[in-house]
């Protein structure tokens, strides 16, 4: 099946500092969508993509949409204490005629810590 | 407040005995899923359903099975529970659309099999 390969598998900041994370696949995706899972928890949606070269921010995330179509980015800048946690790229897989319908794989996910 | 619920935080079950996770969405959704996180493999799905008693495969359906009687409640079944089934359960839905879906999810049942 299709599979999402994410990058790096943790990361290890200053609050303060910068983040970047990234999503790639060998196949192409119509939806790249990022979430954020906080220890103990389900994870959450933070950002979606429909268009590919899209760049869309909420507040400090920023991600991208790559132009391939088989890969997205995201960044956090100014990264406080409570953005640590996993965070995952997903898309919907698409069935054997090409057509998403509604199941998504997920990345491997990036673990991100931040010391005070 | 779109809401994805989940019966159990915490369960601890016997090696062999029949286990149901049990979950709960209030948003009118059609699909709904089950995936298991693992440290380092992120999250895999096992199943999921696009309609009531509709449901398909995910990628590690062995050992499971669902149940979906009602649109809105979704259960997981370990038929005969083993240690390697210990893991964290996660329930999600999703509003189908055409160009990708967002899919909300429960808080997690973590399953411990003894």
């Amino acid at each position: 099946g299709q599979q999402l390969n994410q990058s790096p598998q943790s990361m290890f900041i200053q609050e303060g500092e910068d983040v970047s994370m990234n999503c790639t696949s060998s196949s192409i995706f119509n939806t790249w969508l990022w979430y954020k899972q906080d220890p103990g928890e389900g994870p959450v949606l933070l950002i979606a993509l429909y268009k590919a070269g899209e760049l869309t921010s909420n507040g400090r995330l920023t991600a991208q949409f790559g132009i391939t179509r088989k890969d997205s980015f995201l960044n956090i800048s100014a990264s406080i204490p409570s953005d640590v946690g996993i965070y995952f790229c997903a898309g919907p897989s698409a069935n054997a005629g090409g057509t998403s319908y509604g199941k998504l794989t997920f990345g491997q996910g990036t673990i991100l810590t931040v010391h005070p | 407040d779109v809401k994805v619920t989940q019966s159990s935080r915490y369960l601890v079950k016997r090696t062999g005995e029949k286990v149901f996770l049990e979950c709960v969405q209030d948003m009118d959704h059609e699909n709904m899923f089950w995936y298991r996180q693992d440290p380092g493999l992120g999250l895999r799905l096992i199943y999921f359903s696009y309609d009531v008693k509709m449901k398909e495969k995910g990628d590690i359906p062995e050992g499971y099975s669902v149940s979906r009687e009602k649109k809105e409640r979704f259960s997981l079944i370990l038929e005969s529970a083993s240690t390697n089934q210990t893991s964290m359960y996660l329930c999600a839905s999703s509003l189908y659309l055409d160009m990708g879906t967002e899919a909300f999810f429960g808080q997690g049942t973590r399953l411990t099999v003894v």
